[in-house]
C-alpha cells in the first residue's frame, strides 16, 4: 500500500503565483490534515478535514485554502504565494479518533 | 504558547547508551499521546502511543511514561543505535469535537558511534 502520497515533492514559485498541493491516502481514513514545518519548529496545523465533506481551520490558515475532494483526497491551495510560505508541507491522515497519524513524504516549497 | 513542548531541543548520546526524551503538555483534556520519529527528508513515523488510562507502555527498545499529575511524557530508548538519530516529536490528541494531532517543537537525537 502506498499510504499517504503527496505531489509534487519539490516546487519553486514566484511571489504571487498560485499552486495546489495534492494529497491522497489509500487507507480509507476518515480524517486528513495539512501541516507546515519550518526549521527548528514543530508541525503547525494549517487546515484539517475531520470527515469527507467538512474542513476546518487550524493554527495557521491564513493564505491557504483546502478542498476535501472525496474521502481519499485533500488538497491545499496557495492563491497568491508569499515568501513567508516557504516551508515543508506535510499531509497526514488518521483512521478514527485516538489513532496514530500517517504522514506523506512532504512537499518542499520555496517562494522567491 | 505551545501546549506541547520539549525541554531539550538537542540530545547527544553515545551508541549503546540509553536515551530519554522529555515532553511537557498543558492540555488536561488530552487523552492520547504519541511519539513520532522523523528522519531527514521524510515525514514523521509512529513509534509508540499511550492512552491516558495508562502510565507506562513498552515497545521494542522503547518505553513511554506518562505522568498526568505534572503533565509530563517521556520516551526512553534503550541501547541507542546510530539509526536512532532523528528528530523525535511528541503529539497529543486533544479531545472534544474533532481529535486533532498537535505537535511539539521536536528534539534532535544525535547518536555518536
Amino acid at each position: 500500500n502506498a499510504g499517504v502520497t503527496q505531489t509534487p515533492k519539490f516546487q519553486v514559485l514566484k511571489t504571487g503565483q498560485s499552486m495546489t498541493l495534492q494529497c491522497a491516502q489509500d487507507m480509507n481514513h476518515n480524517s486528513m490534515y495539512w501541516y507546515r514545518q519550518d526549521p527548528g519548529m514543530g508541525l503547525r496545523l494549517i487546515y484539517y478535514s475531520a470527515s469527507e465533506g467538512t474542513t476546518d481551520k487550524g493554527e495557521v490558515p491564513n493564505g491557504y485554502n483546502v478542498s476535501r475532494l472525496n474521502k481519499r483526497e485533500f488538497s491545499l491551495r496557495l492563491e497568491s504565494a508569499a515568501p513567508s510560505q516557504t516551508s515543508v508541507y506535510f499531509c497526514a491522515s488518521t483512521a478514527k479518533q485516538n489513532t496514530e497519524a500517517f504522514f506523506g513524504q512532504g512537499t518542499r516549497l520555496t517562494v522567491v | 504558547g505551545e501546549s506541547v513542548g520539549l525541554h531539550l531541543p538537542t540530545l547527544s548520546v553515545q551508541e549503546g547508551d540509553n536515551s530519554i526524551i522529555n515532553c511537557a503538555y498543558s492540555n488536561s483534556a488530552s487523552d492520547y499521546f504519541i511519539w513520532y520519529k522523523q528522519e531527514s527528508g521524510k515525514g514523521p513515523q509512529f513509534i509508540i502511543d499511550i492512552r491516558s488510562n495508562m502510565d507506562k507502555r513498552q515497545g521494542q527498545r522503547v518505553t513511554v511514561l506518562l505522568n498526568k499529575t505534572v503533565k509530563h511524557l517521556s520516551l526512553q530508548i534503550a541501547a541507542t543505535q546510530p539509526g536512532d538519530s532523528a528528530v523525535y516529536f511528541c503529539a497529543e490528541n486533544i479531545a472534544g469535537g474533532s481529535y486533532i494531532p498537535t505537535f511539539g517543537r521536536g528534539t534532535s537525537l544525535i547518536v555518536h558511534p
